[in-house]
């Protein structure tokens, strides 16, 4: 089957960094992506890793590790307004995207 | 570009009643994806089209549910007979960039079946 993992919720402080790790089980996934959620709205779209190693874009990054199964979203000077979920997602090469769980972030003062 | 357009942005309706949910994708965009969320079970994909045709429904839960794409710029989600674990906010997708980039998502339709 396919399936990704990732924490339920992280904290972190304004202005700090904070790391989202996210694992997965599956044959078929066609690199990693991540998307974020504000409460009532749709996901949006953050990074493709189709390659190992390190994408960055402003203050997100985003890491993978295809030996490992494994991938992390790196998110630099926190704000308030970077509270939200983050999502993985495994997109196989027919188009297929799924989504982890999601990892609820709270930045607080 | 308007982005995906999804409707009606809210639906409450009766059990037993039929629903149908509307969505025009990014023209151009050749994927179109029904997704499904809800606290108990995050981003469900539920069916997607390339180039209007099925690709893949097995995520669609049961018969009550039924999705059509008559053309590349309309879909339609139909759930006959509606029930009240249908409940959940339904998004529609599009995506032309290529595996994995820029999946545009719609504003979503938050269905209540009471």
């Amino acid at each position: 089957g396919q399936s990704l993992e990732q924490p339920s919720e992280v904290t972190a402080v304004e202005g700090a960094i904070v790391q989202i790790n996210c694992t997965y089980q599956t044959s078929g996934f066609y690199g990693l992506s991540w998307y974020q959620q504000h409460d009532g709205g749709a996901p949006t779209f953050l990074s493709y890793n189709a390659l190992d190693g390190l994408e960055e874009t402003g203050r997100f990054s985003s890491f993978l590790s295809r030996s490992d199964s494994y991938g992390y979203l790196l998110l630099q000077e926190l704000q308030m307004k970077d509270s939200a979920s983050y999502f993985c997602a495994g997109p196989s090469n027919t188009g297929k995207l799924i989504f982890g769980q999601g990892t609820t972030l709270q930045v607080k003062p | 570009d308007a982005g995906v357009i999804q409707s009606p942005r809210h639906e409450v309706t009766e059990m037993g009643q039929e629903v149908t949910l509307r969505c025009k994708p990014i023209s151009g965009h050749d994927y179109l994806f029904w997704y499904r969320q809800t606290m108990m079970r995050g981003l469900e994909l539920l069916i997607y089209f390339n180039n209007n045709v099925p690709i893949d429904d097995s995520g669609m839960p049961e018969d009550r549910f039924s999705a059509k794409m008559p053309n590349a710029s309309f879909s339609t989600l139909k759930i006959q007979p509606s029930e009240p674990r249908d409940s959940a906010v339904y998004f529609c997708a599009s995506s032309g960039q290529g595996v994995g980039y820029g999946y545009t998502f719609g504003s979503g339709t938050r269905l209540t079946v009471v």
